[in-house]
């Protein structure tokens, strides 16, 4: 059936480092992807998304690329602040591109000063 | 734009309680989605209301149900509550089935 495996957590790191969060999902079909970050006490807000094979989607210095090969979404970061100490997300719609969203199970990233 | 808002943002009740969250979508969203939180669980998806007509459901006991008002606005609602489902509920809406946009969530607390 449709899952997302991400990597497990906590990862920390120091200030400026360079992150990687391994995600890989099985699912028919080729849906859209997602990372999600949640910060203490919120809610979850969209960080980037791709829709398509090949698409890297980036944002705040964060990028992932659909790799339909290896069905998988890595994000990264080439340094990593204090302020990106948080949990990170993988998702995807399902097959067939249904309203309901997959997660991971949510890698936590600790970054130090 | 207005963001997703829920209320109440916490809420504590008792065993055997009943509990109704409310949603409010990013307007012009007609979709909304409600998953349910857990340290144990993960993020799990409950169901998705899109124009008044429930779309998806999730593995849920009908315990919990929902509805969509013409407005998109959204209710959960959990009847008999028990320990278990202290969580935090998180709505999000979207246009069709697109990307998700999440509101800040509501802490249930079951004593």
């Amino acid at each position: 059936g449709d899952s997302v495996t991400q990597m497990e957590g906590p990862v920390t790191l120091s200030e400026e480092a360079f992150l990687t969060i391994n995600c890989t999902y099985t699912a028919t079909g080729y849906p859209s992807l997602f990372w999600y970050v949640q910060y203490p006490g919120e809610g979850l807000q969209l960080l980037l998304k791709a829709t398509k094979a090949d698409d890297k989607g980036s944002n705040k210095g964060f990028e992932a690329t659909y790799r339909k090969e290896t069905t998988s979404f890595h994000l990264e970061k080439g340094s990593v602040q204090v302020s990106d100490s948080a949990v990170y997300f993988c998702a995807h719609h399902g097959s067939g591109n249904t309203g309901k969203l997959i997660f991971g199970q949510g890698t936590t990233l600790q970054v130090k000063p | 734009k207005a963001g997703v808002t829920q209320t109440p943002r916490y809420l504590i009740k008792t065993r055997g309680q009943q509990v109704t969250l409310s949603c409010s979508p990013i307007s012009g969203h007609r979709s909304v989605s409600w998953y349910q939180q857990t340290p144990g669980q993960g993020l799990q998806f409950l169901f998705e209301y899109f124009s008044e007509t429930q779309r998806n459901k999730g593995n849920f006991p009908g315990r919990f149900s929902g509805r969509q008002f013409s407005n998109s606005r959204s209710e959960m609602n959990v009847s008999t509550l028990e320990l278990g489902d202290s969580a935090l509920y998180l709505c999000a809406s979207s246009s069709r089935k697109e990307t998700q946009y999440f509101g800040p969530g509501t802490r249930l607390l079951v004593l």
